[in-house]
């Protein structure tokens, strides 16, 4: 597709019940980033990959989180037993260049988490 | 510490009214970039504009315009002539070069309401 995907849409778990986030990026594009959005907030950056190197996790709120782009495209969040603080959207983006946060980034729709 | 300050919370305006879009910043660094965002019902941000540290020339793109005054660590964005399609919640955002890393820092974001 020509812009950055993700799935699913929509999510509901069980507290304690791990889940799985994936995004599509733009093809070719080397830059790809997790964010957070809790209710009424700006985005809050998770974690930074070039290509398949996770080069920046420091946004990642504990060890349950855990995200991997194992071939430099598809990515995907996994959060393991989730509680309900986990509960916001989850948005995927993607920029051409390697240079970080500088560039310009293309959003994905993102993935509305509740937890119950 | 990194820091970007949205005051305003929610605008309201009668379309083609003129309105600004307040953004502060706080950062160490001398090399940064800052950005606009728009976020349409719809839920994808999109990217508006990208200013780096070294250029405090004002921009215009048609009905938009941004003013950046580094002596005031400000980054405002005026809508002229507004259309209720221009409703959103803007984002401003920050990277900065030297010591971010390669997060983008956002504002917690204006929303904008244009009435017919």
């Amino acid at each position: 597709g020509a812009g950055v995907s993700q799935s699913p849409r929509y999510k509901v778990a069980k507290r304690g019940q791990d889940v799985a986030l994936r995004c599509d990026p733009i093809s070719g594009h080397v830059s790809l980033f997790w964010y957070q959005q809790a209710l009424g907030q700006g985005p809050e950056f998770l974690t930074y990959f070039q290509n398949e190197a996770q080069l920046d996790k420091s946004g990642l709120p504990s060890d349950r989180f855990f995200a991997e782009r194992p071939e430099g495209s598809v990515s995907t969040l996994k959060i393991q037993r989730t509680q309900q603080e986990d509960s916001a959207v989850y948005l995927c983006a993607s920029s051409l260049e390697l240079a970080g946060g500088y560039n310009e980034q293309f959003f994905g729709p993102g993935t509305r988490l509740t937890v119950l | 510490a990194q820091k970007v300050t949205q005051a305003q919370t929610e605008i309201s305006v009668v379309e083609k009214e003129d309105v600004t879009l307040d953004c502060v910043y706080e950062t160490r660094d001398t090399t940064y970039y800052l950005f606009w965002y728009k976020q349409p019902p719809s839920g994808e941000l999109v990217f508006l504009i990208r200013r780096n540290s070294f250029d405090e020339q004002n921009e215009i793109s048609g009905r938009y315009s941004w003013n950046f005054q580094k002596s005031t660590s400000s980054f405002n964005f005026t809508i002229t002539a507004s259309q209720v399609v221009d409703s959103a919640v803007y984002f401003c955002a920050l990277s900065e070069i030297d010591t971010g890393g390669f997060k983008t820092i956002f504002g917690a974001g204006t929303r904008l309401f244009v009435k017919a």
